[in-house]
């Protein structure tokens, strides 16, 4: 059984680079998503995605932010022009829709540490 | 924006207490969910409780919702110390696309 991976684990840049984290859900899910967390603060949603659909998207996703669902499998969330403020850990979750459960399967998360 | 605030922030018990835990939220929910995060760590889905449901039961958890009210509580019996974890409640306010919002959390310290 595996779940939801995410890579890498961990990644450090400077100021200005841009870095690209992927996340692999759980094989037969459709629904995908992003979220963003800093430190001391609960996960704030960024995108989400229903097969290879980009449905929606929160307001903190600026222009330097894109990700990508190509074939409805696999998952890329980039950052251009990185900044110190886009410090945090991204996490990717998966679910199947089912009319009675919205359960949402988390990765372990991708830690950025913009220099 | 978060949707919900837990409390207390932080919580320290001794093992075989029981630790509870609450959540108030803003707007109207499809329905609320509770998450536990290790340090460092993803979140783990611990219980799912709808809008039209009261209490819900899993193991050594107990979850309330008050929709009247807002509010949502979490009960650990007999803890232990590997429930040492923040916990964190998550609404989803859009049925149609399930997005969690998620609150502060709350940290708790099973000490042994």
């Amino acid at each position: 059984d595996t779940g939801v991976s995410q890579d890498p684990r961990h990644k450090i840049t400077k100021r200005g680079q841009n870095v690209t984290f992927r996340c692999d859900p759980i094989s037969e899910h459709n629904r995908l998503y992003w979220y963003r967390q800093t430190l001391g603060q609960g996960p704030e949603f960024l995108t989400y995605f229903q097969n290879e659909a980009q449905l929606e998207k929160s307001r903190l996703l600026s222009d330097r932010f894109s990700a990508e669902r190509p074939k409805g499998s696999f998952s890329t969330l980039e950052i251009q022009r990185t900044e110190q403020g886009d410090s945090a850990m991204y996490l990717c979750a998966s679910s199947q829709r089912d009319s009675r459960t919205d359960t949402q399967y988390f990765g372990p998360g991708t830690r950025l540490t913009v220099l | 924006s978060q949707q919900g605030e837990e409390d207390p922030q932080a919580l320290s018990i001794q093992e075989g207490e029981n630790a509870t835990m609450n959540c108030s939220y803003k707007t109207s929910i499809n329905n609320l969910q509770w998450y536990r995060q290790n340090s460092g760590r993803g979140l783990v889905h611990l219980i799912l409780i709808r809008s039209n449901e009261r209490e819900k039961h899993s193991g050594r958890l107990r979850v309330t919702l008050d929709t009247s009210k807002k509010s949502s509580s979490l009960l650990i019996t007999a803890s232990r110390a590997a429930d040492t974890a923040s916990y964190f409640c998550a609404t989803v306010v859009n049925s149609g696309y399930s997005t969690l919002t998620f609150g502060k959390g709350t940290m708790l310290l099973v000490s042994p």
